[in-house]
């Protein structure tokens, strides 16, 4: 069974435009949760995670999620994007100790 | 700095032979994986490793083979067994142990090709 779905495989944004880029998880009692970004022909960079406390967070680049725990899901946001931010975006999870599981990817391009 | 290394970047093979990737690291880290990535499929893991001379292995482990005789190294043979190796192939490792543990720094990958 699928654990983590990233709902869109590709979100095109202007320049200085917001984006959301979506993802949900199997419900669960214990879950880890993770937003890595990959630039083209690179390896993957930690953007930020959700392991305890502040449902809130905030990572690198400006990029900020939210855990929702009823929803199942953790959304990745950023209020004013820039052509550098083009990339793939990778949402993964850890549910009950079980072995980190990636989504499928959103590539994110933002055009002038 | 601190980091993983792979090597190559990009290599072409033919069908058939064996290849390995290499693959190093310098943070002290425990734990090393390998994933395959393919376009529109996300990561796959191939193999870990939580401990020098123990590996697992991950979903995806048929055609593949792996060492683990020095901490700081995990070299990944593709072997001709594989029956569709032409992909990219990314390095991570890990601390055990703690919620740190559950972050992974990657290597930059290495692209595979089999003519």
């Amino acid at each position: 069974a699928q654990s983590v779905t990233q709902l869109d495989s590709q979100v095109p944004v202007f320049e200085e435009a917001p984006v959301e880029l979506r993802c949900n998880y199997s419900s669960s009692v214990s879950v880890y949760l993770f937003w890595y970004v990959q630039y083209p022909n690179q390896g993957l960079q930690l953007l930020l995670k959700y392991l305890s406390g502040s449902t809130l967070v905030k990572g690198i680049n400006g990029f900020e999620a939210e855990f929702n725990k009823s929803q199942t899901s953790f959304h990745l946001r950023k209020p004013s994007v820039h052509i550098s931010d083009t990339a793939e975006y990778f949402c993964a999870v850890i549910i009950s100790g079980s072995r980190l599981t990636f989504g499928e990817g959103t590539q994110l391009t933002v055009n002038p | 700095d601190g980091g993983i290394t792979q090597s190559p970047k990009y290599l072409f093979r033919k069908e058939g032979q064996n290849v390995t990737l290499s693959c190093e690291q310098n943070l002290n880290h425990d734990a090393m994986y390998w994933y395959r990535q393919d376009p529109g499929q996300g990561l796959r893991l191939i193999y870990y490793s939580q401990i020098v001379n123990d590996f697992q292995k991950g979903d995806i482990a048929e055609g593949y083979s792996v060492s683990r005789e020095k901490k700081e190294s995990f070299p990944l043979t593709v072997t001709s067994a594989q029956k569709n190796p032409t992909a990219f192939y990314l390095c991570a490792s890990s601390m055990v142990g703690g919620q740190r543990a559950n972050v992974l720094t990657f290597g930059a990958g290495s692209r595979l090709t089999v003519l």
